[in-house]
């Protein structure tokens, strides 16, 4: 079964220094991958996703991930980190064959931006 | 843009008590989903629908049921609610036909459900 494991369960920045949130996934085949993101009291948001085409994948608010097959990893990154960046973010896979595709959800590492 | 708007944004209610949270969504989507989100869990898959009147059951089923009369709404509901349903909510909807589509999942705001 596809899985993925958020490393750290917080991540605390200053503003304008770089963003690393790490999530290694298991799959038995090329999985799909995406990152989302929850802003407090706000529904999850897309922010980017990997189906197979270029390994590095850009997405909203300056946000990229690179798709490592060789370290199972999927890491997302941001070069400079902004006060609105403080939020929940997931890392998800696809789990499923030929049958029902369902999203499997990370634990969720909560983002923390300082002044 | 894409609209997934949940009923109530916070709901206290009773043990005991049947418990009914609405969905709605704007874009003609097929499938819909309901998931519960605890911390250090992340989102677990309650059930969902590909169709009209269609429905599946997800990961944590027990203690839950749904309904799916039109298109655009999709409830879920608590026969009857225990402490252990305290929890947020979150409501899905995507575009794909069916339950293989890997189309992009859009979330409502969320219904934060304090069961006493």
């Amino acid at each position: 079964a596809q899985s993925v494991t958020q490393l750290d369960s917080h991540v605390s920045v200053s503003e304008g220094t770089p963003v690393l949130l790490r999530c290694n996934y298991s799959s038995s085949y090329s999985p799909s991958l995406f990152w989302y993101v929850q802003h407090p009291n706000k529904g999850l948001q897309l922010l980017l996703k990997y189906t197979s085409a270029a390994t590095l994948v850009k997405g909203i608010n300056g946000f990229e991930a690179e798709f490592k097959k060789s370290e199972t990893s999927f890491h997302l990154t941001k070069p400079s980190a902004h006060m609105s960046d403080a939020a929940e973010y997931f890392c998800v896979v696809i789990q499923g064959g030929t049958g029902f595709q369902k999203l499997v959800f990370g634990t969720g590492t909560r983002l923390l931006v300082s002044p | 843009d894409v609209k997934v708007t949940q009923s109530s944004r916070y709901l206290v209610k009773r043990t005991g008590e049947k418990v009914f949270l609405e969905c709605v969504q704007d874009m003609d989507h097929e499938n819909m989903f309901w998931y519960r989100q605890d911390p250090g869990l992340g989102l677990r898959l309650i059930y969902f629908s590909y169709d009209v009147k269609m429905k599946e059951k997800g990961d944590i089923p027990e203690g839950y049921s749904v309904s799916r009369e039109k298109k655009e709404r999709f409830s879920l509901i608590l026969e009857s609610a225990s402490t252990n349903q305290t929890s947020m909510y979150l409501c899905a909807s995507s575009f794909g036909r069916g339950p293989a589509s890997t189309d992009t999942q859009y979330f409502g705001p969320g219904t934060r459900l304090t069961v006493l």
